[in-house]
């Protein structure tokens, strides 16, 4: 079974451009989360999808970062425009149904590493 | 104050040695603990999770809980220097239900031959 896939492994772009980062989580899991990881801190909480909807999007730092996930299969991350502040690697996870009073392990991806100039 | 502390490391044991790790967390609510192993370059990998106060083990590791203490570890027995990466802890918040994780910055561990 494959794992958690992104794309690109590598960007760098300019300050003022936009990318978009991808993710295709494990097939048949309906969460899928996004993190990220700025220069020497700890991973940071972004958000969070349950099939195609939003469930918790509280760790967006801005309006310059939109994530969707149409049809509830892949998303996309896109970050317009970027600052350099955006540097970091970004890591998508996916899991199963979430049920109460239980965990469903959360299976991550290799990460994008997000290079602004 | 952070959410998940973590001492940074790096933390060098010798080969075969118990390496212990430690982590706080300051949500008294959380409701789940997790230690993620993460090789350079690479995924973070599960490894333990803990829900309930005193020790899990599985094979060399042992996960400790002491929620009164707000504190939890990862001791790893027979230390191999493949062990040798950076281990994350993250919590559940009691905001978060089942879901985000809140991550300690990671300490590095070297088990050296």
């Amino acid at each position: 079974e494959a794992g958690v896939t992104q794309f690109p492994s590598h960007s760098v772009i300019e300050k003022g451009q936009t990318v978009t980062l991808r993710c295709d989580p494990i097939s048949g899991h309906d969460n899928l989360y996004w993190y990220r990881r700025v220069m020497g801190k700890e991973i940071k909480f972004l958000l969070h999808f349950v099939k195609e909807s939003k469930q918790d999007e509280s760790g967006m730092p801005n309006n310059r970062f939109l994530a969707e996930r149409t049809g509830g299969t892949y998303s996309t991350l896109k970050v317009q425009p970027a600052e350099l502040e955006d540097s970091g690697v970004y890591f998508c996870a996916s899991s199963q149904g979430v049920r109460e009073n239980s965990y469903n392990e959360q299976f991550f991806g290799p990460g994008t590493r997000l290079t602004v100039l | 104050q952070k959410e998940v502390e973590q001492n940074s490391g790096p933390l060098s044991v010798p080969e075969g040695a118990i390496a212990s790790l430690n982590c706080t967390y300051s949500d008294r609510g959380s409701q789940s603990f997790f230690w993620y192993r993460q090789y350079s370059g690479k995924s973070p990998e599960l490894i333990m999770f803990i829900y309930s106060n005193g020790d899990k083990e599985d094979g060399r590791f042992t996960a400790q809980l002491n929620k009164a203490s707000q504190y939890v570890s990862l001791l790893i027995r027979d230390s191999q220097p493949s062990d040798s990466a950076t281990y994350l802890c993250a919590v559940h918040p009691f905001s978060g239900g089942y879901n985000k994780l809140i991550f300690g910055a990671g300490t590095r561990l070297a088990v050296h031959p």
